[in-house]
């Protein structure tokens, strides 16, 4: 059983352009949803977050967007850089003791920024 | 500050045997989580410790386990190695429950099993 749910393998924008990231989850338990990035050969670095109980979160040219009662966040680009081109993995977790430490990832969605 | 470190980088091991994989955390951080990545399955959770304890765990069999020293340091063992064990496995760690579930990882440990 999928909880954190990322349909798309893969997206291509144009530099400059916005990249929408999708995600989707099941579980109405989950306390946080966080972005993470990652490099081929290292481990993945957190982008930004959002707790349930806001609907935007920014941070730069990053920024969340979460829909609770559709269960679906989004993570926005803009503008896209050539640099962003990386896996995004979305990510969960709950808000029992110790759940901080949990988190329930997608499967992730390649990103291409084409120059 | 130093990040997570995780050693060794690159391991092969036949089926059968087993393996220990290292991980040093942030300094002050106190909470160690380990990670399972592979192509089918993506990031998959295998435990959590915290203050020597083991305070979460994943749906793996008892195969996988784990430990956690009195400096946060952890390892984590694999017994009785299958080759669907090849894998990367990623550490995290986090410096409290109040985190909001941000955790910082390691580069992680490429385990190939032949």
């Amino acid at each position: 059983d999928q909880q954190v749910k990322q349909n798309s393998p893969s997206l291509s924008v144009q530099e400059g352009r916005i990249s929408i990231l999708n995600c989707d989850y099941t579980n109405s338990m989950f306390d946080y949803f966080l972005w993470y990035k990652k490099y081929p050969a290292e481990g993945p670095t957190f982008l930004i977050s959002i707790s349930s109980i806001k609907d935007k979160n920014e941070d730069g040219r990053f920024t969340v967007f979460l829909n609770k009662s559709a269960k679906h966040l989004s993570l926005h680009i803009v503008p896209s850089q050539p640099g962003d081109s990386a896996v995004y993995f979305c990510a969960a977790s709950g808000h029992y003791t110790g759940a901080n430490s949990k988190l329930t990832f997608g499967k992730g969605i390649t990103l291409s920024v084409r120059p | 500050k130093a990040g997570v470190t995780q050693t060794p980088r690159y391991l092969i091991k036949t089926r059968g045997q087993q393996v220990t994989l290292s991980c040093s955390p942030i300094s002050g951080h106190r909470s160690v989580s380990w990670y399972q990545q592979t192509p089918g399955q993506g990031l998959q959770f295998l435990f959590e410790y915290f203050s020597e304890t083991q305070r979460n765990k994943g749906n793996f069999p008892g195969r996988f386990s784990g430990r956690q020293f009195s400096n946060s340091r952890s390892e984590m063992n694999v017994s009785t190695l299958e080759l669907g064990d090849s894998a990367l496995y990623l550490c995290a760690s986090s410096p409290s429950d109040l985190s909001g579930g941000i955790q910082y990882f390691g580069a992680g440990t490429r385990l190939s099993v032949l």
